[in-house]
């Protein structure tokens, strides 16, 4: 059973201050890593996707990283504001039988 | 605003009843995911559709079933509910299946009493 873990759970950080968390995935028949960025009341909108060892991908103040041989991607927020708050997704596809496995998510609370 | 519109935003039924919940895809999307969302946990996939055809599927039991139409959208059906089927159901239109961008609609929220 393919497994997708996130950490932490939630995340209290002072407006300003800058944050990361981890998805753990899979380091085996790796096909490709989602990111999505899910507010209350709103659609889950898509942040990234990565499908290369090594890949660095950035948008405004958010970046990931990938490493597929370890099976660990970061997402780092620089300087957070009110408007990050939400919660943060990860996926990953195996073997491109294109079912995403979804991790339970990193809820994230910025304190102004 | 993604163009992916669900409906309805909000239903209770009563186990045992069936239901059918609608997504239309982002336009020039031919591809659409299901997923049940319970409460503290992430998405769980339900399937796919791919230009019609059903493209891959989790582990859900056979009264989930769907269909996709000629214009893209699709339809989840689920007969004989059960309390357990009481989640947020999340429709996603893509480009095409794989490593593509999921466009989320906002889902419906299904009530099983």
């Amino acid at each position: 059973i393919l497994n997708v873990e996130q950490s932490p759970q939630s995340l209290h950080v002072q407006e300003g201050d800058s944050t990361n968390f981890t998805c753990s995935f899979p380091s085996s028949n790796f096909y490709a890593l989602h990111w999505y960025r899910w507010e209350t009341a709103k659609s889950p909108e898509a942040l990234f996707v990565m499908t290369l060892n090594g890949d660095e991908k950035k948008k405004g103040r958010i970046s990931a990283t990938l490493n597929t041989k370890e099976g660990y991607s970061y997402l780092y927020i620089k300087g957070s504001q009110p408007e990050d708050s939400a919660t943060y997704l990860c996926a990953f596809i195996a073997d491109s039988n294109y079912q995403l496995i979804w991790g339970a998510g990193t809820k994230l609370i910025i304190k102004p | 605003e993604t163009g992916v519109t669900q409906s309805p935003t909000h239903l209770i039924k009563t186990r045992g009843q069936q239901v059918t919940l609608r997504c239309s895809s982002q336009s020039g999307h031919n591809t659409v995911s299901w997923y049940q969302q319970a409460l503290g946990q992430g998405p769980q996939f339900i399937f796919q559709y791919y230009r019609e055809e059903e493209n891959g599927r989790g582990n859900f039991p056979p009264r989930f079933s769907g269909l996709q139409f000629p214009n893209y959208s699709s339809e989840l059906n689920v007969n004989a509910l059960e309390l357990d089927d009481s989640a947020l159901y999340l429709c996603a239109s893509s480009q095409s299946p794989g490593n593509e961008k999921l466009f989320f609609g906002s889902g419906t929220q299904l009530s099983v009493l």
